[in-house]
């Protein structure tokens, strides 16, 4: 069964640092999500992308992130400085244009020390 | 008000029987789609079942449905012949509007335990 896939599945960084999360959403999918899950806490939307450009972003959405489509098959998220509060698993998700159903992968759980 | 209510923090459960986990939300749109998902200690978030606002049979997946109750605005899922496999967080969540590209939002999720 086609399922979405994040890479890494854990990532250290220091405080400060730029990281990139990496997914392969499912590929006849076509819109596309990011979403986190602090430690304990719910699961919170960052932002959905669809026909290469940004549909949707929360308020935890600021210029530190930052979200592309480089080719046809990775959706990535790009975090420019990160903080200690950035620390969470991150989810990517992904759904086609007549299905409804949200199909995650199995996230990055992300550390900054 | 919170948009998805999940009253039950942990729920334990007989291996082999019935349980109903919670649901309740909160939407003005006509259009929207209910979703549970399931987290097991690895962390991952695993699809389980969908419910539309229009549709009007309720959902089955295998052992899981969901009680749709649409007046109540409730989404339970039930899981049929618990098995150990199925120990985990479960969240109920909710797609507000029409657009595929619109967020979901998440409950605070229920701990099942299923027990030998």
């Amino acid at each position: 069964e086609p399922e979405v896939t994040q890479t890494p599945s854990h990532q250290v960084t220091q405080m400060g640092q730029e990281v990139i999360l990496r997914c392969v959403p499912i590929s006849n999918h076509l819109y596309f999500y990011w979403y986190r899950q602090i430690l304990g806490q719910k699961v919170e939307f960052l932002v959905s992308f669809y026909n290469n450009e940004i549909s949707e972003k929360s308020e935890i959405f600021d210029d530190q992130f930052s979200v592309e489509r480089p080719d046809g098959s990775n959706f990535t998220l790009k975090i420019r400085s990160t903080k200690l509060e950035d620390s969470a698993m991150y989810f990517c998700a992904s759904s086609g244009q007549d299905n409804e159903k949200l199909f995650f992968g199995s996230g990055t759980q992300l550390s900054v020390l | 008000a919170q948009k998805i209510t999940q009253t039950q923090p942990g729920m334990f459960v007989q291996e082999k029987e019935a349980v109903t986990l919670d649901c309740t939300y909160d939407t003005s749109d006509q259009s929207y789609g209910l979703f549970w998902y399931k987290q097991p200690s690895s962390g991952e978030m695993i699809f389980l079942i969908y419910q539309g606002s229009y549709d009007e049979q309720n959902a089955t997946e295998g052992r899981y449905s969901l009680n749709f109750q649409k007046a109540r605005k409730s989404a339970n899922l039930v899981i049929s012949a618990s098995q150990l496999g199925d120990s985990a967080m479960y969240f109920c969540a909710m797609r507000e509007g029409w657009s595929s590209a619109r967020q979901l939002t998440f409950g605070s999720g229920t701990q099942l335990t299923v027990l030998p």
